[in-house]
């Protein structure tokens, strides 16, 4: 089966620029999830939703990141305006096998300068 | 507060040993514990699911346990390969309202050496 894609794959910008990421699911995972990833660090949620409705989003910094998803497919998540501190990957993953198992994209790598 | 926390320095052994990694995590009561793998510049990918009320789980060449008591789980690569090297993260269902919300450790970078 085709696997969880994103875009873009890099993408530089400077701070206080806004940026969006893109995540196409696979087809009828209900359950899409956006990571940050920190280098060196694991991954941190940011945002789950269960079809387009939003599950969890209590560590998603509200103030300059948003995210939908549209239709219950695929999602974008919004930077505005960028830190230095969002410097990251951000990962997107769904939940499929027996829901139990997350499968993730190869993430988009943010530097802000 | 909650925490999960996995070996913190890099562990690095021989070709054909055993490598063990650990995951102790607080205030947490997960119905399940998973294992991942992530390369460089890769998403993590799925290696195992241990539930709360299992002891042991065998894939392989991968062995995880799950003690609740102590809460810690032990990840066990054996006959360990060159090709194993990576970073292994712990991941635990913390929401516990069947939604599967995973909290992920820091990960430990495993580096077998021929």
């Amino acid at each position: 089966e085709a696997g969880v894609a994103q875009s873009p794959r890099y993408k530089i910008i400077e701070k206080r620029q806004s940026v969006a990421f893109w995540c196409n699911p696979i087809s009828g995972h209900a359950t899409l999830y956006w990571y940050q990833q920190i280098l060196g660090q694991g991954p941190k949620l940011l945002i789950q939703f269960q079809n387009n409705g939003v599950v969890d989003d209590s560590q998603l910094p509200k103030d300059r990141f948003s995210a939908e998803r549209l239709k219950g497919v695929d999602s974008t998540l919004k930077i505005q305006p960028a830190k230095l501190e969002d410097s990251a990957v951000y990962l997107c993953a769904t939940l499929g096998g027996g829901n139990e198992k997350l499968f993730f994209g190869s993430g988009t790598q943010l530097s802000v300068l | 507060s909650q925490k999960i926390e996995q070996n913190s320095e890099a562990l690095n052994i021989q070709e054909g040993k055993t490598a063990t990694l650990t995951c102790n995590y607080t205030n947490y009561s997960p119905a399940y514990l998973q294992w991942y793998r992530q390369d460089p510049g890769r998403g993590p990918v799925f290696l195992l699911l241990i539930r709360e009320n299992e002891k042991e789980k065998r894939k392989e060449r991968l062995k995880v346990t799950f003690d609740t008591t102590l809460k810690q789980s032990l990840f066990h690569i054996t006959a360990s390969q060159p090709a194993d090297s990576a970073t292994y993260l712990c991941a635990l269902d913390t929401l516990g309202s069947g939604y599967s919300t995973l909290t992920f450790g820091k990960g430990t970078m495993l580096l077998v050496s021929p």
